[in-house]
């Protein structure tokens, strides 16, 4: 099974700074895909950034990038000019790719969070 | 396009008692997904549908959980003699197949068990 870790389980930023947050997986797929979801307290999760394993050029939207290194299994997230909205606990997740459309190949493995707190 | 919506937000109950969640998706996704997430930890799936058909159940689904999804639109899960051990967080998501499949999450159930 796969397994995702997210070895950080608290970080902080000062606010306009640059955060990276961590993570790590164990496959021996060779098509994923990688997601990177953020919950902020009480409410509910939302999708931030996300990456084809096939891929190799590193996504990025807006403020928000990965550093995707499939070798490495590694996929960190970098958060620059950090905003106080930013304050979260982050879910690195992984999903399977495969040809099987009747398979169970769409459920996310998810590490078990980082809390991101932005200082003022 | 509402997003993902689940009712209750919270639900207190005895111990031994059954409880009902419900998840309404996306109206055009034809996937949902059942997870759980306990304090400080990810959440983990618990059982998927494809429209109405039910695919995979997680060992963490004892046979005191059940789920629905009739005529492939909105799912109910069912736990029913709950035990302390059931409090956490019960997320809905769904998706479209095909492409990136992304999963939109619901606000979840919190349930908790006295």
């Amino acid at each position: 099974a796969q397994t995702v870790t997210q070895s950080q389980p608290e970080m902080s930023v000062q606010e306009a700074e640059t955060v990276t947050l961590s993570c790590t997986y164990d496959t021996s797929e060779s098509d994923y895909y990688l997601f990177w979801y953020k919950q902020p307290p009480s409410r509910q999760m939302i999708l931030v950034i996300r990456q084809e394993a096939y891929k190799q050029q590193n996504a990025t939207e807006n403020r928000f990038s990965v550093n995707f290194q499939k070798a490495a299994k590694s996929f960190s997230l970098k958060i620059s000019d950090s905003q106080l909205g930013d304050a979260a606990m982050y879910f690195c997740a992984y999903r399977s790719e495969g040809s099987d459309r009747g398979s169970t190949l769409g459920r996310l493995y998810f590490g078990r969070g980082t809390q991101l707190t932005v200082w003022p | 396009d509402t997003g993902v919506s689940q009712n209750p937000r919270h639900k207190i109950t005895k111990r031994g008692q059954n409880v009902t969640f419900r998840c309404d998706p996306i109206s055009e996704h034809n996937r949902l997904y059942w997870y759980r997430q306990t304090l400080g930890q990810g959440p983990e799936f618990l059982t998927y549908f494809q429209n109405e058909a039910q695919l995979e159940k997680s060992r963490l689904l004892s046979d005191r959980f059940s789920a629905e999804r009739p005529k492939g639109s909105f799912s109910t899960l069912e736990i029913q003699r709950t035990e302390q051990g059931d409090s956490a967080m019960y997320l809905c998501a769904s998706s479209l197949e095909g492409g990136w499949e992304t999963q939109y999450f619901g606000p979840g159930t919190r349930l908790l068990v006295l």
